[in-house]
């Protein structure tokens, strides 16, 4: 099945400076790579999401790049606010079951007005 | 609207009750999820829900036990809980059953068992 390492597991930024958080996974049939964001007391919400059809993908301050050679997968964050504090999670898909994605164990990013 | 909600909110049950947890979404949305999560942990999937059938189950005990009225509706029911069963419960939708497709989550209900 699917592997899916995530790094850091903890980051403290100040506002205004970039994050960066990393996974690699293991199953090189993976096409499908999302991001989510899980604020306090609230289920996980997608913030950005690449194919394996693209190398990067652009929201706003928000993005993703993909490197399928090396099997992983980074989401980027520029000029970060204090409301970008929250837990992220990456998944990739799990083609042995299918509807089943394997979630990274999260990132806790705080960001330091 | 894209939204799935869950009641309750929050839920206290003793080891002797029955219970059950509901989730909706009006999106049209063919599969529905029943995840786990406990705390500084990801989500962790229990059943998924494939046109209404049940497509996968994650080897989860008998004493949690889903359903799906119909296309808008999911429903865990509990029976016979443990305190390590106690966890935030999220559901969520996606418009297929393919880890392909976003899924949405709702807020979760947080489960407490004494």
């Amino acid at each position: 099945g699917e592997n899916v390492e995530q790094h850091p597991s903890t980051l403290s930024v100040q506002e205004g400076d970039s994050a960066v958080i990393k996974c690699t996974y293991s199953d090189s049939a993976s096409n499908y790579f999302p991001w989510y964001k899980q604020e306090l007391g609230k289920g996980p919400q997608l913030i950005i999401d690449i194919r394996s059809n693209v190398g990067e993908k652009k929201d706003q301050r928000i993005a993703v790049t993909l490197n399928k050679t090396a099997k992983h997968f980074s989401l980027h964050i520029t000029e970060t606010q204090p409301e970008d504090s929250a837990v992220y999670f990456c998944a990739a898909p799990t083609f042995t079951n299918a509807g089943k994605s394997t979630f990274g164990d999260g990132t806790t990013l705080t960001v330091k007005p | 609207d894209t939204e799935v909600t869950q009641t309750p909110k929050h839920l206290v049950m003793g080891m002797t009750n029955k219970k059950s947890l509901k989730c909706e979404q009006h999106m049209g949305h063919r599969a529905m999820y029943w995840y786990k999560q406990k705390a500084k942990k990801p989500p962790e999937l229990m059943f998924v829900y494939s046109y209404e059938k049940l497509s996968i189950n994650e080897s989860v005990p008998s004493r949690f036990s889903p359903e799906c009225p119909n296309s808008s509706l999911l429903n865990l029911h509990l029976h016979a809980l443990q305190p390590e069963d106690s966890a935030l419960y999220l559901c969520a939708s996606s418009q297929a059953p393919a880890p392909t497709y976003e899924q949405y989550f709702g807020p979760g209900t947080r489960l407490t068992v004494t």
